[in-house]
């Protein structure tokens, strides 16, 4: 059964660069997507972006000048760096795996996504 | 954007009754395929969310059939038939037509 974890320092200073890793283990990197998302102290979800095992990413269109996802299925991992981080950046960031869903109209055969395992999250606090 | 915007936010709802949470889109989420780009997750006190539908009304590997999805177009529902109490926790709904965008969350609680 694939299990996500994230890992990463709990405590940044205003302006600093975000680095969290996730890792995989359980199962195979390949031919999935995998997501980042946060949930600022109670409030609700936001993905920020996802990379294929490919290496293709999708992001936020609200965070894409600052987040860069990434992979290195060797190591059976993916990471999130989110530049110059401000207090709305404090959450708990979760990562996850979009598992794929064939639709099939002909000739057309569409792929639909959605998040299937979720790590536990890891908690973000951004204080000078 | 796509905004998603679920009610009632809180539903306090008595064990063996049925319960209903609406999500609405501020756009269609009609794909050109002819299937609806809409899930549903639930947060459980403590956990990180887990899918209960997917593509509008397919339930997920393991959910209980008394959790069913329906809607169309910017219009969706999620319907328990009989509360339990372990159903306690935070429902979103999300769109993934354009990015993926959640709604703010519907917290139900037992009465």
């Amino acid at each position: 059964q694939v299990q996500l974890q994230e890992t990463g320092p709990g405590l940044l200073k205003p302006s600093e660069t975000l680095s969290l890793t996730c890792l995989v283990s359980g199962g195979s990197m390949k031919n999935y997507f995998w997501s980042w998302i946060r949930q600022p102290p109670g409030k609700g979800l936001q993905w920020m972006g996802y990379v294929h095992s490919s290496g293709r990413t999708v992001y936020n269109p609200s965070l894409k000048s600052r987040v860069t996802i990434s992979i290195d299925t060797s190591k059976s991992h993916f990471s999130l760096r989110l530049m110059s981080v401000t207090a709305a950046d404090a959450a708990i960031y979760y990562c996850a795996r979009d598992v794929s869903y064939p639709i099939v109209v002909p000739p057309t055969t569409y792929f639909y996504y959605y998040m299937d395992v979720w790590g536990k999250g890891t908690t973000v606090t951004v204080s000078s | 954007d796509i905004v998603m915007t679920q009610s009632p936010l809180l539903l306090p709802v008595t064990p063996g009754e049925p319960a209903s949470i609406s999500c609405r889109s501020s756009q269609s989420l009609l794909h050109s395929n002819g299937y609806t780009y809409l899930d549903w997750y639930v947060q459980k006190p403590g956990q990180s969310p887990q899918v209960l539908i997917y593509l509008g009304s397919n339930r997920a590997s393991g959910v209980p059939d008394r959790f069913s999805g329906s809607g169309s177009g910017t219009q969706f529902t999620l319907e328990i038939s009989r509360v339990e109490a372990e159903d306690v926790g935070i429902y979103f709904c999300m769109q993934s037509l354009q990015s993926y965008t959640f709604g703010q969350g519907t917290k139900l609680e037992i009465k």
